[in-house]
Formats: C-alpha cells, sequence, structure tokens
C-alpha cells in the first residue's frame, strides 16, 4: 500500500495547455515536498510545503498544501517541452526519513 | 549531482553474484541513504545512515546491507545478486534538520543494476 498516491501516473499534453496533478494520502503530514526527475538524472527539489492551506509558486509552477496537510496539488500553466519529467511528491515518515509517491510522467508534447 | 556521486553508474550481473554499490559526498552531510526506483512504485528507502556506523533499515531492505565506515562513504551491498533487485538505485544525502525540519535531499545521478 502506497503512503502517498499521486495521480494522474501519466498526462501528455500539448504544450500551452494547463495541467494539475495530485499528491494524496490518508495520514497528516508536517510537511511535503515536490521534486522533478529528469531521464538520468536523480530527482531535485522543487519545493517543500510547510502550513496546511499553503501556496507556493515557482514561475509557472503552483504547489498548493491541504488544508488538513494530508494532500498536495501541483498545478502548471502554460505548460511547456521543457516541463516533461516525472513528478515526485514525497514526505516526511518518523525521523529523518521520506517517503516518496510513484509519480507522474508528464510529457508535454510540441 | 553536485557533491556526490555513485559507481558504478551502470552494471550486469548474474543471479547469486555479489553486488556492491558506492556513493561518496563531499559535503560532509550527517545523513545518507539509499533508494531503489522502479516503475509503479515511485522511489523506496533501502537503508539510511546517520552517522558513521550508524545505520537503520528502510521499507524494502531485505537482501541488501550497508556499511559506512566513513562520512564521505556510504556502501550498499547484494550478497547474492536476484532478478528482483534490478532496479535503478539512488544515493541521496541531508544535512540534519532541515528547513522547517523537513528533509532536503540531494540525489546522486543513480546506478541502473541489472541482474540476469
Amino acid at each position: 500500500t502506497q503512503l502517498l498516491e499521486q495521480s494522474p501516473q501519466f498526462l501528455s499534453i500539448q504544450e500551452g495547455e494547463n495541467l494539475t496533478v495530485y499528491c494524496n494520502s490518508s495520514s497528516v503530514f508536517s510537511s511535503l515536498q515536490w521534486y522533478r526527475q529528469e531521464p538520468g538524472e536523480g530527482p531535485v527539489l522543487l519545493v517543500t510545503v510547510v502550513t496546511g492551506g499553503e501556496v507556493k509558486k515557482l514561475k509557472r509552477l503552483t504547489f498548493q498544501f491541504g488544508d488538513a496537510r494530508k494532500d498536495s496539488s501541483l498545478h502548471i500553466t502554460a505548460a511547456q517541452p521543457g516541463d516533461t519529467g516525472l513528478y515526485l511528491c514525497a514526505a516526511i515518515q518518523g525521523a529523518q526519513k521520506l517517503v516518496f509517491g510513484q509519480g507522474t510522467r508528464l510529457t508535454i508534447n510540441p | 549531482d553536485a557533491g556526490i556521486t555513485q559507481s558504478p553508474r551502470h552494471k550486469v550481473t548474474e543471479t547469486g553474484t555479489p553486488v556492491t554499490l558506492r556513493c561518496h559526498q563531499t559535503e560532509n552531510h550527517r545523513y545518507m541513504y539509499w533508494y531503489r526506483q522502479d516503475p509503479g512504485h515511485g522511489l523506496r528507502l533501502i537503508h539510511y545512515s546517520y552517522g558513521v556506523k550508524d545505520t537503520d533499515k528502510g521499507e524494502v531492505s531485505d537482501g541488501y546491507s550497508v556499511s559506512r565506515s566513513k562520512t564521505e562513504d556510504f556502501l550498499l551491498t547484494l550478497e547474492s545478486a536476484t532478478s528482483s533487485q534490478t532496479s535503478v538505485y539512488f544515493c541521496a544525502i541531508s544535512p540534519p534538520g532541515g528547513l522547517f525540519g523537513a528533509n532536503v535531499l540531494t540525489f546522486g545521478a543513480g546506478s541502473r543494476l541489472t541482474v540476469l
């Protein structure tokens, strides 16, 4: 059983469209992170959200932490081919251990 | 991948042979981790270390052992590799605490292991 469920697992859209991916859990977390991974490389941290209801923006990417701190979303506006990659959410489970969702593989077609 | 390197980057081996993957960091971070990544499962924690000779198990530790004799090196060993251990293995490092108590992981580029 996955502690963090990401949806959709795969998403392929055209350049310029908007999209949202989700990270859900039945557990409450003190914080949640989003990573992006490109082929042949390790994941790279995009953002950490800590407060319930928090919204953070990173250029065209908007991250939101649910009010109950059980879920999060990543919204991309006007997607570009450079946004293509695997997006992973992660949350703290116990001391100093991160648990990851299974990821959303995003493809932006020119 | 600044400050963290994994070796080998690619390895093909046969079932039953021992395999050791190495993670080397130059950041002097206390915490080091080994994850495996498989389609549909995301990243799963194998073992982690919170200091020299201090290690603990993650969620998928069966069949794996680790050692950390120096701050900079964290070794992952498969004593007798099986086909189910075919995967991409990632090492990560983090300083203690981090922002708001959350870990900030820096990952290596990965080691792709194929067990035939």
